[in-house]
């Protein structure tokens, strides 16, 4: 069985700061990893994702998530947060041709001016 | 990639009534998706619709109380019936992008209020 656990509900940094979103799975076969971001009042976007090959994924907005498989993680990175960052993330796992998404609960980023 | 677009934004209900969200897709997909956004939680799916056949519900979701349509490859609906104040939440049409990468596109959401 496949499932996904982020870690801290709400995150807060101050713009400019590192953002660490953490996201760890559990899955019996590879993974296809993804972020979504959600804006207040809007769909999920996506962010990036990771299906196979390298392991250090570019993303939009200047986001990158690195796969590890020894640690079973994907972890979402920014080197200097944005007020327009604030947003909900949310950390999936899809298995190719099931058409079934396991989505982590969610953190809530917010960034302080 | 794919536009959806999803109505009504949002709307309050009272408790005991219905009410339907259409989802309309800018390209043909074989394969929608509806899921629910409760409130600080995450997204539980409630059903896959495709054309031409019943809609495939997940565990804990029945066809009576979420009625699907799906007429042509472009149009979905979801009813939410008899409607209480736990079904308060956001309801979200999905698709999966081409060449099964696993990549969804959604719509900007359906937020109900029930009363």
């Amino acid at each position: 069985a496949q499932s996904v656990t982020q870690l801290g509900s709400h995150v807060s940094v101050s713009e400019g700061a590192l953002v660490l979103l953490r996201c760890n799975y559990s899955s019996s076969v590879p993974p296809y990893l993804f972020w979504y971001v959600q804006y207040p009042n809007q769909g999920l976007q996506l962010l990036l994702k990771y299906t196979t090959g390298a392991t250090l994924v570019k993303g939009i907005n200047g986001f990158e998530a690195e796969f590890k498989k020894s640690e079973t993680s994907f972890h979402l990175t920014k080197p200097s947060a944005h007020m327009s960052d604030a947003a909900e993330y949310f950390c999936a796992v899809y298995t190719s041709g099931t058409y079934k998404y396991i989505f982590g609960t969610g953190t809530r980023l917010k960034v302080l001016a | 990639s794919a536009v959806i677009s999803q109505k009504p934004s949002r709307d309050i209900c009272q408790r005991g009534t219905s009410l339907t969200i259409q989802c309309q897709v800018d390209s043909q997909v074989t394969m929608m998706f509806w899921y629910r956004q409760q409130p600080g939680q995450s997204l539980t799916l409630i059903a896959t619709a495709n054309q031409g056949s019943e809609a495939t519900y997940e565990s804990g979701f029945v066809i009576d109380k979420f009625p699907i349509s799906r007429p042509n490859l472009t149009f979905s609906t979801l009813t939410v019936s008899n409607m209480s104040p736990e079904d308060s939440s956001i309801y979200l049409c999905s698709v999966m992008g081409q060449g099964n990468t696993g990549e969804l596109f959604f719509g900007e959401g359906s937020r109900l209020t029930v009363l």
